[in-house]
């Protein structure tokens, strides 16, 4: 049963507009949330994280939010920017560093 | 600079042949993890461990196994190959918050 949820598979938005990205989990002992982002052929790279303490969190153009009552987390990316297209992959983790939960990723294209 | 490699990048065998793929790391992390990566599926986690003669499984450890006899090293081993397997391997290490991921490998078994 999939703990981490990514309901959109595809994402397409214009260049300067804001991109959001959104992810759904069922284990409320989740307590630690990531996002990664993925070119192709490459391995998935660290972008943001958020611990259940915090509802924000903030990083240039990115943005994570966490609704820990609804299990819900989004990524906000502000401005979109064309090298922004790949495959965005939220996570999720009751302990920092030990087994995360991934979701099964939205592809975002940022459409110049 | 500290990384996590994984060797080979691709890789070609047939049904029924054992296959071991590498991951090194020199972050010095205890904690090491693999992943196989299917379109529809994301990431699922095959094996991990949290440390030197530790090992654990995953979703998805039918037919995979690992070792780790020391801190850099996690082979993932596939005893007998089938074609489920084919599939894009990733490695990761993870210090106290979030993981890094090795560049993958692709198996492709025929």
């Amino acid at each position: 049963d999939q703990q981490v949820k990514q309901n959109s598979p595809s994402l397409s938005v214009q260049e300067g507009r804001i991109s959001i990205l959104n992810c759904d989990y069922t284990n409320s002992m989740f307590d630690y949330f990531l996002w990664y982002k993925k070119y192709p052929a490459e391995g998935p790279t660290f972008l943001i994280s958020i611990s259940s303490i915090k509802d924000k969190n903030e990083d240039g153009r990115f943005t994570v939010f966490l609704n820990k009552s609804a299990k819900h987390l989004s990524l906000h990316i502000v401005p979109s920017q064309p090298g922004d297209s790949a495959v965005y992959f939220c996570a999720a983790s009751a302990l920092p560093g030990n087994q995360f939960y991934f979701g099964t990723g939205t592809s975002l294209t940022v459409i110049p | 600079d500290a990384e996590i490699t994984q060797s080979p990048r691709h890789k070609i065998t047939e049904t029924g042949r054992q296959v071991t793929l590498a991951c090194h790391q020199t972050w010095n992390h205890n904690n090491m993890f693999w992943y196989r990566q299917d379109l529809g599926h994301g990431l699922r986690l095959i094996h991990y461990s949290y440390g030197v003669q530790d090992t654990n499984k995953g979703e998805v450890s039918d037919g995979y196994s690992v070792s780790r006899s020391n801190t850099e090293d996690l082979p993932l081993t596939l005893e007998s190959a089938a074609s489920s397997q084919t599939s894009v391997y990733f490695c990761a290490s993870s210090g106290p918050y979030e993981q890094y991921f090795g560049p993958g490998t692709r198996l492709t078994v025929t």
